[in-house]
């Protein structure tokens, strides 16, 4: 299957700053890729699905402004957390559609906003 | 609404037995269902995909049944090993465009 990094693997901040976190695909060319959100013991919510060359679409709830999303590439996303505040402490996922059904997931961010 | 439900939160067995994961699913006709594995701290990792028209998969230790008129599914782990112990989702989708919809997960421990 597709292999999936992100950077970085864990974030601790002040509330107020901006975080941006990197979703790679190492060697699938990705139209498509997914930014998950996940909080502890609850199952991952789907938060937008990014696509190369145009803007991301965002599920109902999650704020577009809030989280900015960038699919700069074929292998290349990334997720800002703009003002990030305790509230947005979270395990941020990327995944991507490997040309069927299965998805492939990077090993996570964990973001921890003080 | 849809939802998605695994019934335990936590399964502890002993090494050597079958696991049995359940997944339950209302408000939804999905084309095909998903089991995943996630470790603590990690993103999950792929196991095995059944499609709507399937009954039964395996692979090596794993088997997944998929019942559309009892909106369930079935996910058996035999001769169970504690290196098995993590969280399992189940996922499912409508189409292969659509997007996924993870239930909240089973934790399953195996004791030696």
């Amino acid at each position: 299957g597709a292999v999936v990094s992100q950077h970085p693997s864990r974030v601790i901040c002040k509330s107020g700053t901006s975080v941006k976190i990197e979703c790679r695909s190492l060697d699938f060319q990705a139209t498509t890729m997914f930014w998950y959100r996940q909080f502890p013991k609850q199952s991952l919510m789907l938060m937008a699905t990014s696509n190369e060359g145009s803007k991301a679409t965002y599920e109902q709830g999650v704020e577009k402004d809030k989280f900015l999303i960038n699919h700069a590439s074929l292998t290349l996303s990334t997720l800002t957390v703009a003002s990030a505040h305790p509230e947005d402490s979270s395990f941020y996922i990327c995944s991507l559609a490997g040309g069927g059904e299965t998805q492939y997931f990077g090993p996570g961010t964990r973001l921890l906003v003080l | 609404s849809q939802k998605i439900e695994q019934n335990s939160e936590a399964l502890n067995i002993q090494e050597g037995k079958t696991a049995t994961l359940t997944c339950n699913y209302t408000n939804y006709s999905p084309a095909y269902l998903q089991w995943y594995r996630q470790d603590p701290g990690r993103g999950p990792v792929f196991l095995l995909l059944i499609r709507e028209n399937e009954k039964e998969k395996r692979k090596e230790r794993l088997k997944v049944t998929f019942d559309t008129t009892l909106k369930q599914s079935l996910f058996h782990i035999t001769a169970s090993q504690p290196a098995d112990s993590a969280t399992y989702l189940c996922a499912l989708a409508s189409s292969s465009a659509s997007k996924i919809i993870f239930g909240s997960g089973t934790r399953l421990s195996i004791r030696p």
